[in-house]
């Protein structure tokens, strides 16, 4: 079975660039997530949707990232305009539900750099 | 906020030593997972410990999870190469959803 998918795999773009990542859930997953990682802050959750529509956004870093979920088989995660500040790798998960006692399913990560 | 602690942040060892990592918070978890990440992948699970008090084994890695649920430990008995990684707890409190992650311990394990 296929795991998480997420696109790009790496991104080098300019300051002030718009960055668009992509996630294709776990097929009957109805949870997922978006988080961030860096060496200095670790994993970082910045939103959460259940059954497509946004729960938690409170880790979004400001009005420039926005994550949408149109379906349940593909979210984005936008970021307009992109800084040097944003470079990190992003995490796409899913989940079966929307407890957090079950296993999170990671897909391989979009690492982004921002010049 | 609920902050978990990682120690040590790097390990370096041979091949065949046994290790323990940390995971310590001074907030109460209702359950706590282990995820192994390599290198240009995303973590993968390895446990989840509920119970105060529990532990769980997994082949040469043992988990425990403390009395209080406020800590936990990773033990490797006889590493080997194919354990390095960055070993990553999780810890879930009052939300039903939401995962605080820690900093991680890079362990390299060398033949």
């Amino acid at each position: 079975d296929a795991g998480v998918i997420q696109s790009p795999r790496h991104e080098v773009t300019e300051m002030g660039q718009e960055v668009t990542l992509r996630c294709k859930p776990i097929s009957g997953h109805n949870s997922l997530f978006w988080y961030r990682q860096t060496m200095m802050r670790g994993l970082e959750l910045l939103i959460y949707f259940n059954n497509n529509v946004p729960i938690d956004d409170s880790g979004m870093p400001e009005d420039r990232f926005s994550a949408k979920m149109p379906n349940a088989s593909f979210s984005t995660l936008k970021i307009q305009p992109s800084e040097p500040r944003d470079s990190a790798v992003y995490f796409c998960a899913s989940t079966p539900g929307g407890t957090n006692t079950g296993e999170l399913f990671f897909g391989e990560g979009s690492r982004l750099t921002v010049l | 906020t609920q902050l978990l602690e990682q120690s040590p942040q790097f390990l370096s060892i041979q091949e065949g030593e046994n290790l323990t990592v940390y995971c310590n918070s001074s907030s109460v978890f209702s359950s706590l997972q282990w995820y192994r990440q390599e290198p240009g992948e995303g973590p993968v699970l390895l446990v989840t410990v509920v119970t105060g008090g529990e532990v769980k084994k997994l082949k040469r890695l043992t988990f425990q999870f403390g009395d209080a649920r406020k800590d936990s430990s990773l033990h490797i008995t006889a590493a080997q190469p194919g354990d390095t990684g960055l070993y990553l707890c999780a810890g879930s409190g009052g939300s039903n959803y939401k995962l605080t992650f820690g900093k991680g311990t890079l362990l390299t394990v060398n033949p």
